[in-house]
């Protein structure tokens, strides 16, 4: 267990609300990343983070952003949630035996 | 870019065989590969981590073998049991801290 925290682990909203995931870790990791899983893509990247506030984006980034103001939080944020962001979100840790999850948020947007 | 692909996307076995999950990527500067079990509606649990430098590595009744040349991974499960029913999950890394790129996974049901 790497020390990795999301919440909420679930939630429900609406089109158009801003939402706000976080990702909380214990070990002082410099890389973090947000996945998401989708039935039929598998995981894929929306951002990740070097060090704090040094963040890049990753392959579905669009209608998402992140911040990062200290080490251990890693926050996502929705800022107008819309149907097709639906799905299960990973945050990662990269360690030095490889990369390790969160347990993950389940959204979902009507 | 790095792409990973996983075949068969589904596989069915008796319990006590011993199978072969599939893995290929196609950029061979591969810094190391990640083999993952996904079990439904929960998180992703590392099962092993091959660096570049390695063949092999073990782990109980798991092996998973990487060979960079032919841009191929495969993980052995020996005698398989129900148990063991899960998605398993590979994903490859250009650098240590690189994102991993994922494959879709190979969805395993061992029968009783």
């Amino acid at each position: 267990d790497a020390g990795i925290t999301q919440s909420p682990r679930h939630k429900v909203t609406e089109t158009g609300t801003p939402v706000t995931l976080r990702c909380h870790q214990t070990e002082n990791h410099r890389y973090m990343y947000w996945y998401r899983q989708d039935p039929g893509h598998g995981l894929r990247l929306i951002h990740y983070s070097y060090g704090v506030k040094d963040t890049d984006k990753g392959e579905v980034s669009d209608g998402y952003s992140v911040s990062r103001s200290k080490t251990e939080d890693f926050l996502l944020t929705l800022e107008s949630a819309t149907s097709s962001q639906t799905s299960v979100y990973f945050c990662a840790i990269s360690g030095l035996a490889g990369k390790f999850f969160g347990p993950g948020t389940r959204l979902t947007v009507l | 870019k790095q792409e990973v692909t996983q075949i068969p996307a589904a596989l069915s076995v008796p319990e006590g065989e011993n199978l072969v999950l599939n893995c290929s990527f196609t950029d061979s500067a591969i810094y190391n590969l990640q083999w993952f079990r996904q079990d439904p509606g929960k998180g992703l649990t590392s099962l092993l981590l091959i660096q570049s430098s390695q063949r092999e590595q073990t782990s109980g009744r798991l092996n998973a073998s990487l060979d960079k040349s032919s841009g191929r991974s495969t993980l052995y499960i020996a005698a398989s049991q129900p148990g063991d029913s899960a998605t398993y999950l590979c994903a490859a890394s250009n650098s240590g801290n690189t994102p991993l790129v994922f494959g879709k996974g190979t969805r395993l049901s061992v029968i009783a």
